[in-house]
């Protein structure tokens, strides 16, 4: 079964880092394009990060530019969200996404999200 | 405020038609293709439609998409309760060299 299934989120201080995982399985991770996508409580989607099948392109939303760093594994099939200088409005469930398999454009299999709360 | 512009909500009656429509700009919708998505509630979203009217495997043809300048528009006919959602358009603006997500639409089916 094709699947992704994301790790890493809880509750961090203004101020600090986390590290989110994404595990794939099922299908031949090192083909395809990889995202992150975030939906902030009861708000719509919004692009966060993206890397290509080999890992050498990474494209980022200006909101975290600077701040967070996307890699991959394509040995172990992980993909990852480094997120540095959290702020209160970084606060969502990430999601990371398959591209690549219709289209550049589309995400076609999403995992069920991982929750990031930013409080003091 | 996102570049891609949905109406916040719709709603219609079982069986009927119903179109979503995404308005963005020549760096986003005008040069690269539109994908859409189904998010129900408390799920991840689902793709519906890729490169402006393409279908996945397993999504009815009650779901269509289409495309022109600077728009794109979902069409769902033969509308049914399960399809109660959040729909949202999605493309890559050249301008931010990132993919940009529309607004979001909360289909209501009364």
């Amino acid at each position: 079964e094709v699947q992704l299934v994301e790790s890493g989120g809880g509750l961090v201080q203004p101020g600090g880092s986390l590290r989110l995982s994404c595990a794939a399985s099922g299908f031949t991770f090192s083909d395809h394009a990889m995202h992150w996508v975030r939906q902030a409580p009861g708000k719509g989607l919004d692009f966060v990060s993206a890397i290509s099948s080999n890992g050498v392109s990474t494209y980022y939303a200006n909101s975290v530019k600077g701040r967070f760093t996307i890699s991959r594994d394509n040995f172990n099939n992980a993909l990852y969200l480094q997120m540095g200088s959290l702020r209160v409005e970084d606060m969502a469930l990430y999601y990371c996404a398959r591209g690549g398999t219709y289209s550049r454009d589309a995400f076609d299999i999403w995992g069920p999200g991982t929750m990031v709360t930013v409080s003091s | 405020q996102s570049l891609l512009t949905q109406p916040p909500s719709l709603s219609a009656a079982p069986g009927q038609k119903v179109t979503i429509s995404c308005s963005g700009s020549g760096s986003n919708i005008g040069n690269s293709y539109v994908s859409w998505y189904q998010q129900l509630p408390g799920t991840a979203p689902e793709l519906l439609i890729y490169d402006n009217n393409e279908r996945p495997s397993g999504i009815p043809d009650r779901f269509s998409g289409s495309k022109s300048g600077t728009s794109a528009t979902l069409g769902i006919t033969g509308l049914q309760t399960g399809d109660e959602a959040d729909y949202y358009c999605a493309t890559w603006d050249s301008s931010f060299s990132a993919w940009v997500f529309g607004g979001g639409t909360r289909l209501t089916v009364l």
